[in-house]
C-alpha cells in the first residue's frame, strides 16, 4: 500500500479564496483524522471519522472549515474563506488497530 | 477528556549520550500511549505503542518507554543516540477509541 496520501503537498493562496485539502486513507482503515500543525499550537485534531461519519469535529476552529468523508477511499478538508491565520501544515491519517499511519501533509500559506 | 503533557519543548544531547523525553497524561479512564517521531518536512511515524501488558515498551531505532500508571507518565528513552535521532518526538494518549490526542512535541538537538 503506498500509505496515506494527501494533495497538494503545498497550496499558495489569496486571503479569501476556497482551499481544498485532499486525502486518500490506506485501504482497510477505517478512522480517518484531520490534524494541523503550527508553530504555537503544535499538532491540533480538527475532526475524525469513523466508517465514514463524523464522530468528533469540536477542533474545527469556527464555520470556515469544514470536511466531509463521502466514501472509504476519500475526505475533503475545505477552508472557506481562507485566512493568514489559517497557514499551517495540515496532516491527514487513518488508523487501525489502534495505529495512527500520517499522509506527509499539505503545506498551506494564506497570503 | 486526555490530554497529553510534554514537559521540554526541546531537549539538547551530546551525540552517543542517553536521553529521556517526558511525557505526563491526564484521562479518567484507561488508556493506550503512543510515542511518534517526525522528520523534518515529514509527516509522523509511530515509534511504540503501549496497550495492554508489559509496561516497558521496546520501539524502533533502540527507544524505549515505560508505562508508569501511578505517575501518569510515558516517558521515552534511548541508551545512546546517534545524530540521525535529530527530530521532534510525540507523545500521544488514546482512551481506547479512535481518537488521538497528541502533545506539544518535544524537538531532541544532537550535538555533535
Amino acid at each position: 500500500d503506498a500509505g496515506v496520501i494527501q494533495s497538494p503537498r503545498h497550496e499558495v493562496t489569496e486571503m479569501g479564496q476556497e482551499v481544498t485539502l485532499r486525502c486518500k486513507p490506506i485501504s482497510g482503515h477505517n478512522s480517518l483524522f484531520w490534524y494541523r500543525q503550527t508553530m504555537m499550537r503544535g499538532l491540533e485534531l480538527l475532526i475524525y471519522f469513523n466508517n465514514n461519519v463524523p464522530i468528533d469535529d469540536s477542533g474545527m476552529p469556527e464555520d470556515r472549515f469544514s470536511a466531509k468523508m463521502p466514501n472509504a477511499s476519500f475526505s475533503t478538508l475545505k477552508i472557506q474563506p481562507s485566512e493568514p491565520r489559517d497557514s499551517a501544515v495540515y496532516f491527514c491519517a487513518s488508523s487501525q488497530a489502534n495505529e495512527a499511519f500520517f499522509g506527509q501533509g499539505t503545506r498551506l500559506t494564506v497570503v | 477528556a486526555q490530554s497529553v503533557t510534554q514537559l521540554d519543548s526541546q531537549v539538547p544531547v551530546f551525540e552517543e549520550a542517553p536521553v529521556e523525553l517526558r511525557c505526563n497524561y491526564s484521562s479518567s479512564v484507561s488508556v493506550y500511549l503512543f510515542w511518534y517521531v517526525q522528520y523534518p518536512n515529514q509527516g509522523l511515524q509511530l515509534l511504540l505503542k503501549y496497550l495492554s501488558g508489559s509496561t516497558l515498551v521496546k520501539g524502533i531505532n533502540g527507544f524505549e518507554a515505560e508505562f508508569n500508571k501511578s505517575q501518569t507518565s510515558f516517558h521515552l528513552r534511548k541508551p545512546s543516540v546517534h545524530i540521525s535521532d535529530t527530530a521532534e518526538y510525540f507523545c500521544a494518549v488514546s482512551d481506547r477509541g479512535d481518537k488521538i490526542i497528541f502533545g506539544k512535541g518535544t524537538r531532541l538537538h544532537i550535538l555533535p
